[in-house]
């Protein structure tokens, strides 16, 4: 079975400061890693996502998370944050082939000016 | 390009009436068709997916069902709203990849 735990479920930042969002993860067999973010009143979105290759991986409105196995963790940053960058992200992983995905507990942004 | 909408937006039922959300795919051919439930300051709960027509996975037993009439339609139903309904559902698809699930932009339920 699988398990994501997103460490901090409200993180408060000033405008221009840099972030990081926490996300560890268990599995048994492989997976698929994922971070969506959730504006109010709205679905999720996908904001990047790592199935191989390089650790480091891009994603959309300036986000980047970095795969570490060893850690078993998939942190998401971003080095200047915006007012907009407020809401919720998720981090999730699904077993390589499986028709799963196992969605952590979420993690409120709120940026303040 | 696909798309995916749900209707309706925002639903208000009072206690043990009857409950019908509709999801709709475009653009894709036999998705997979997940339902979520996000209950006020909680994470996503699987409620129920499908790999096909007429093929429905139930992972929370409660009085909710789905139901897979058409390839890429998925309808939430129930025939006793509870207090415990309310939340926001949400309806996402995967192709054959499913690795990436894409979200509608969810019903806000309230049950009184």
């Amino acid at each position: 079975a699988q398990s994501v735990t997103q460490l901090d479920s409200q993180v408060p930042v000033f405008e221009e400061a840099p972030v990081e969002l926490r996300c560890n993860y268990s599995s048994s067999v492989s997976v698929y890693l994922f971070w969506y973010v959730q504006y109010p009143n709205q679905g999720l979105q996908l904001l990047l996502k790592y199935l191989s290759g390089s650790t480091l991986v891009k994603g959309i409105n300036g986000f980047e998370a970095e795969f570490n196995k060893s850690q078993t963790s998939f942190h998401l940053r971003k080095p200047s944050v915006h007012i907009s960058d407020t809401a919720e992200y998720f981090c999730a992983v699904i077993p390589t082939g499986g028709f799963k995905t196992i969605f952590g507990a979420g993690t409120r942004l709120f940026v303040k000016a | 390009s696909q798309t995916i909408h749900q209707w309706p937006a925002t639903l208000v039922q009072p206690v043990g009436s009857p409950l019908s959300l509709e999801c709709t795919v475009e653009g894709t051919s036999n998705p997979n068709l997940y339902w979520y439930r996000q209950a006020a300051g909680r994470g996503l709960q699987l409620l129920f997916y499908s790999v096909g027509i007429g093929q429905i996975s139930s992972e929370v037993p409660q009085n909710l069902s789905a139901s897979r009439p058409q390839d890429r339609q998925f309808i939430l139903s129930s025939k006793k709203l509870l207090l415990s309904d309310s939340g926001f559902y949400l309806c996402a698809w995967s192709g054959a990849s499913t690795d990436t699930q894409y979200f509608g932009p969810g019903t806000r339920l309230t049950v009184l």
